[in-house]
C-alpha cells in the first residue's frame, strides 16, 4: 500500500461547478501538505502550502486538511477550462530523508 | 525570475547507453531534488543536492547518480539503460533544505529508452 492515495480519475465536470480532490495517506507524521498543478508537457506548479491541520483559501482554491483522518482535500469554486490538468498532492514530515511524497495525481478536465 | 531550467526536453536512448541531464535552479537557490514521474508510480523521489552535498537519496539503484557544480547547477546521470527508465525526470529546486521549504518544478527532460 503506497503512502499517500490519490484517486486518479479522470474527473470531467461542467465549467462553474466545484470540484473536489482528495488524498488520503498513512504515515501520521506527516505535516507540511501541498497540492500542485500539472498542465500537459509541463513540470508541476505549486497552488496551495498548509501546515497541520485546517482551512486555507486562496482565491478560487480552498485546500482543507484532516490529520485525525488522514485526509486532505482541494476545492475549487467557479471551475474553469484553464483549470484542467493533473493535480498531485504532496506532504512531507519533518524527519525522513524524502523532500516530498506525491500522490500519483488526479487528471481533471472542465468542460466549456 | 528565471524558473528551474533542464535541458534536455526529450532524449531517445538505447538500452544499455548512459545519459546526464542537466538542471539550472532559479536563482538564489541553493537545493535541487530530482524525481522520476511514470503514469503507474507518480512521482519518486532520486536525490537531493545542497551545497554540492547528496544530502538524501531515494530508494533507486546504483545506476542513477548525481552532482551538483558550486553555482547550484545540478546534473544526474544514469548508467546502463533499461527500458523501464522510460520517464520523465523531473528537476526541483528551494531555496533551502530545510523539510518544509516549498519546491519550484522544471518542465523536466522526456527520456525514452528503446
Amino acid at each position: 500500500q503506497k503512502e499517500v492515495e490519490q484517486d486518479p480519475g479522470p474527473l470531467s465536470v461542467p465549467e462553474g461547478a466545484i470540484v473536489s480532490l482528495n488524498c488520503t495517506y498513512s504515515n501520521s507524521a506527516f505535516q507540511y501538505f501541498m497540492w500542485y498543478r500539472q498542465y500537459s508537457r509541463k513540470g508541476p506548479e505549486l497552488l496551495m502550502y498548509t501546515y497541520s491541520s485546517g482551512n486555507k483559501e486562496d482565491g478560487r482554491f480552498t485546500a482543507q486538511v484532516d490529520k485525525s483522518s488522514k485526509y486532505i482535500s482541494l476545492f475549487i469554486r467557479d471551475s474553469q477550462p484553464s483549470d484542467s490538468a493533473t493535480y498531485l498532492c504532496a506532504m512531507n514530515s519533518n524527519f525522513g530523508n524524502e523532500k516530498l511524497t506525491f500522490g500519483t495525481g488526479t487528471r481533471l478536465t472542465i468542460i466549456p | 525570475k528565471a524558473g528551474v531550467t533542464q535541458t534536455p526536453r526529450y532524449l531517445i536512448k538505447t538500452r544499455g547507453q548512459q545519459v546526464t541531464l542537466s538542471c539550472s535552479p532559479i536563482s538564489g537557490h541553493r537545493s535541487v531534488s530530482w524525481y522520476q514521474q511514470t503514469p503507474g508510480q507518480g512521482l519518486q523521489f532520486l536525490f537531493e543536492y545542497f551545497s554540492e552535498t547528496q544530502r538524501n537519496k531515494g530508494n533507486f539503484p546504483g545506476r542513477f547518480s548525481g552532482r551538483q557544480f558550486s553555482n547550484s547547477r545540478s546534473e544526474m546521470n544514469v548508467s546502463t539503460l533499461e527500458l523501464g527508465d522510460s520517464a520523465l525526470y523531473l528537476c526541483a529546486s528551494s531555496p533551502s533544505s530545510s523539510y518544509n521549504s516549498p519546491l519550484h518544478f522544471g518542465n523536466g527532460t522526456r527520456l525514452t529508452v528503446t
